[in-house]
């Protein structure tokens, strides 16, 4: 099946420090999305990307969907402790009913 | 936060006994899906419904079984559950359907263990 490459796997960082993760694949995705999962519960959609190029901000993170569509990016500004969770990539194919999910990034936050 | 209600929570079996996991949903959406969680593998698909009784397979499919005689219910069913279906299950549903727009809301998960 399709593979989506997450990194880092996981991150330790001081808070108000900024997060960049990132995530690829040898194919290319026509939608490109970022969720997040808190301990204990489901993912929540954080931002979806519809377009090459297409840079998308909410609140602190901004995500970028990659020129050659086989990649995406998600920055997060200033981190606090509630950013703490798995963020997980998702990319999608033109008329595909499924989302292949990358292996997520699990981000700790010391105070 | 999408009405979506997966049931039971937490549940431990042994290997061999049937196994069912639902997914209850109030948002009237058409499209439903499981998925299971493990370290490294991120969300896999295992099946999804696009309204009633119309399932399809995921790409992890082997080993269980749905099905969806309402609108608001999704069940997978581990027919004879082993160690490897040790995970946490997610259910998660889209007002359209979610290859259009990849944008699912997800339950709380299920986590089964299998002795």
């Amino acid at each position: 099946g399709q593979q989506l490459n997450q990194s880092p796997q996981s991150m330790f960082i001081q808070e108000g420090e900024d997060v960049s993760m990132n995530c690829t694949s040898s194919s290319i995705f026509n939608t490109w999305l970022w969720y997040k999962q808190d301990p204990g519960e489901g993912p929540v959609l954080l931002i979806a990307l519809y377009k090459a190029g297409e840079l998308t901000s909410n609140g602190r993170l901004t995500a970028q969907f990659g020129i050659t569509r086989k990649d995406s990016f998600l920055n997060i500004s200033a981190s606090i402790p509630s950013d703490v969770g798995i963020y997980f990539c998702a990319g999608l194919f033109q008329g595909a009913q499924k989302l292949v999910f990358g292996q997520g990034t699990r981000l700790t936050i010391n105070p | 936060d999408a009405g979506i209600t997966q049931s039971p929570r937490h549940k431990v079996t042994e290997t061999g006994t049937p196994v069912t996991l639902r997914c209850h949903q109030t948002e009237n959406h058409r499209y439903m899906y499981w998925y299971r969680q493990d370290p490294g593998h991120g969300l896999r698909l295992i099946h999804y419904s696009y309204g009633v009784k119309d399932t399809d397979k995921g790409e992890v499919s082997d080993g269980y079984s749905v099905s969806r005689s309402k609108t608001e219910d999704f069940l997978l069913t581990l027919e004879s559950a082993t160690s490897s279906q040790t995970s946490v299950y997610f259910c998660a549903i889209s007002e359209s359907r979610g290859g259009d727009t990849g944008e699912l809301f997800f339950g709380e998960g299920s986590r089964l263990t299998v002795l």
